[in-house]
């Protein structure tokens, strides 16, 4: 079964540190991974996404995210955590032609100045 | 990246009236639509995939007679709640992909109903 976990519910870093949310995933087939953001009572931002290529990618805001095929993970990172980065995010992966996404259940980072 | 824009992004609605979502992309065309529903503090459960022209998937447990999905362009789709009931009060959030060559989907504002 397809599935992708998010072991932490809640991160909290010192504000200028870096940070890391983590996220594995188990799907059959080449995995198309995505890390969003969510700031209260609003959709979903796209930050960045794994397709093919480097295993380092780099999005939105400073963020980057690194898949690791061996360990199946794709942990979102930030060199240095703002307090604006404050917020939920979700990991979420598709595999290959199949259209729905499988989501993370949501880590909610909390940056203290 | 592309825009998905969600109406309203606010409701208030009493018990047994309907409730009409809409989602439009902005500057795509989306044969597929995406709707979801959030519990506070929770993740994102999809209730349908809406498709352009033909007749919405629902997943398992969603009910197709309360959550009425219609994909009559391919830049809108509506949710609409019927015979809302408080249980229904929830985010609502809806989604589209660009396909002509993107391939992560992008999100509508989404909708906080609540049903009194």
């Amino acid at each position: 079964a397809q599935s992708v976990a998010q072991p932490e519910d809640q991160v909290n870093v010192a504000e200028g540190n870096p940070l890391t949310v983590k996220c594995t995933y188990s799907v059959s087939g080449n995995p198309y991974l995505f890390w969003y953001v969510q700031y209260p009572n609003r959709g979903l931002q796209f930050l960045l996404k794994y397709i093919t290529g480097d295993n380092l990618v780099k999005g939105s805001y400073g963020f980057e995210a690194e898949f690791n095929k061996s360990q199946t993970s794709f942990h979102l990172k930030k060199p240095s955590a703002l307090v604006s980065d404050s917020a939920l995010y979700f990991c979420a992966v598709r595999a290959g032609n199949n259209r729905k996404l499988i989501w993370g259940l949501g880590t909610s980072l909390a940056v203290n100045p | 990246g592309a825009v998905v824009s969600q109406h309203p992004s606010r409701v208030i609605c009493k018990s047994g009236t309907s409730v009409k979502i809409e989602c439009r992309s902005l500057d795509f065309q989306a044969t597929t639509m995406f709707w979801y529903r959030q519990f506070p503090k929770q993740s994102l459960m999809l209730m349908a995939t809406s498709n352009e022209g033909s007749k919405a998937t629902y997943e398992q447990g969603v009910e197709k007679d309360k959550f009425l999905i219609n994909h009559a362009s391919l830049t809108l789709s509506t949710l609409t709640v019927t015979s809302a009931h408080p249980e229904d009060s929830s985010f609502y959030i809806c989604s589209a992909r660009d396909e002509r060559g993107n391939t992560e989907a992008f999100f509508g504002q989404g909708t906080r109903l609540t049903v009194v």
